[in-house]
């Protein structure tokens, strides 16, 4: 069964570093997703992508937050200058089957980034 | 979007059929019922979604009341591996994000 992946697992940086976050969603998949989940705290919608651009962002994804989709199989998230509260677990998701057009969202495993 | 309530918690025996309940009174017309769950620190899975008909996958049942207000997701036989936040979420079907809540914690005890 078609899968999204995720890497690294766990990632750690220090306060000010920039990281990559990296994804492979679903090769059928046309919509894709970045969420983040603070420890204990609930899932926060990040930004969602479709067609090459952003479709949608929430007040979290501010100047210091990016995507891309570099060479049409990887979904990236880039966050420039790192701040400890930025640590969080980090989930990509993808959407709209090509076939069969279901729009449920599909979830990787997460990369849990760590800033000190 | 509309918003969504459910009981923080719930305990269900093994073997046993797990009904959670989810309120959401202001849903529109043109939105759907999603329900998710999120097995400790895992990514959230789907379970399954409905607009107004019930129904059924390999994994669980859903039913939708008829003024669609509310909607309750059946488990029909839990396991230990069902043990999870399960979320009720109300969303377009091709909208461009899910709003998570709280959630309802199950777990399921032999």
């Amino acid at each position: 069964e078609p899968e999204v992946t995720q890497t690294p697992s766990h990632q750690v940086t220090q306060m000010g570093q920039e990281v990559i976050l990296r994804c492979v969603p679903i090769s059928n998949h046309l919509y894709f997703y970045w969420y983040r989940q603070i420890l204990g705290q609930k899932v926060e919608f990040l930004v969602s992508f479709y067609n090459n651009e952003i479709s949608e962002k929430s007040e979290i994804f501010d100047d210091q937050f990016s995507v891309e989709r570099p060479d049409g199989s990887n979904f990236t998230l880039k966050i420039r200058s790192t701040k400890l509260e930025d640590s969080a677990m980090y989930f990509c998701a993808s959407s709209g089957d090509r076939d069969t057009f279901n729009y449920e969202q599909y979830f990787g495993p997460g990369t849990r980034l760590t800033v000190t | 979007d509309a918003k969504t309530t459910q009981p923080p918690s719930m305990d269900c025996a093994e073997g046993r059929a797990a009904n959670l309940p989810c309120n959401h009174s202001t849903i529109s017309g043109n939105e759907y019922v999603y329900w998710y769950r999120q097995i400790h620190s895992q990514g959230p899975q789907y379970i399954i979604h409905g607009l107004k008909n019930n129904e059924t996958n390999e994994m669980a049942s859903l039913i939708i009341t008829e003024d669609r207000k509310s909607s309750t997701l059946i488990l029909p036989h839990a396991t230990l591996r069902d043990t999870a936040v399960y979320y009720c979420i109300v969303s377009r079907s091709n909208d461009y994000k899910l709003s998570f809540g709280a959630g309802t914690t199950v777990t399921v005890r032999a």
